[in-house]
């Protein structure tokens, strides 16, 4: 129930392509789906978030699609470039019992 | 400017020796967490303080305690730490409001067991 399954563990996009994340989730008491990027020896950062009552949103290059009746959410990178080589987690969070609950991570190489 | 500082960033410790890890915030923020991250995994919750209330995870072993003295402090006591416990350690805060629930993360602290 409180699982927050990812995938791919690990993708590798040319430059100028789109990476694609995608994350699925049990627990329909979760109110808020952040994903967080993270450098190698860095915390991670959040990057873009989502709450169930929109579909889509859309900041920059990355947008996050949101599916409530499947329980699913991902994230789109467009035109990826070489800078957004990262480990990308997604989690999700019950905004009542601040716990935020992380995917297993997606490693991203972007090649130049 | 660093809002959630963690110190130090590298520790070392003998296997067994008591180790404390520091955690401060400048958000005035309600929520502190405590995770803890393996090599190429996700950051596995071990507890959180929301204000002066603990919540400690189920599965977060004994081992692994922790003190929030004020709103801008938390601290991570091991008491005996194990090879297993090596890690990175990361410290988190967030408002806890239900209206936003954003983490902010520190640096993270590597922990060596010898």
């Amino acid at each position: 129930q409180q699982q927050v399954k990812q995938s791919p563990q690990s993708l590798i996009v040319q430059k100028g392509g789109i990476s694609i994340i995608n994350c699925a989730y049990e627990n329909t008491a979760f109110d808020y789906f952040p994903w967080y990027q993270q450098f190698p020896g860095k915390g991670p950062a959040l990057l873009i978030a989502i709450r169930p009552d929109v579909s889509e949103k859309k900041e920059g290059r990355f947008t996050i699609s949101f599916n409530k009746s499947a329980k699913q959410f991902s994230l789109h990178i467009m035109d990826s470039q070489p800078g957004d080589s990262a480990t990308y987690f997604c989690a999700a969070s019950n905004s009542s019992a601040s716990k935020i609950i992380f995917g297993s991570g997606t490693r991203l190489s972007i090649r130049p | 400017d660093a809002m959630v500082i963690q110190n130090p960033r590298y520790q070392v410790t003998q296997f067994g020796k008591p180790v404390t890890l520091s955690c401060s915030q400048t958000l005035n923020h309600n929520v502190m967490y405590w995770y803890q991250q393996k090599s190429s995994q996700a950051p596995k919750l071990l507890f959180h303080y929301y204000d002066k209330d603990f919540n400690n995870e189920a599965d977060t072993p004994d081992n692994f305690q922790s003190r929030r003295p004020n709103t801008s402090f938390c601290f991570l006591d091991i008491r005996s730490p194990g090879l297993g416990d090596a890690a990175m350690y990361l410290c988190a805060t967030s408002r806890g409001a239900a209206s936003n629930t954003e983490a902010f993360f520190g640096q993270g602290t590597r922990l060596t067991v010898v």
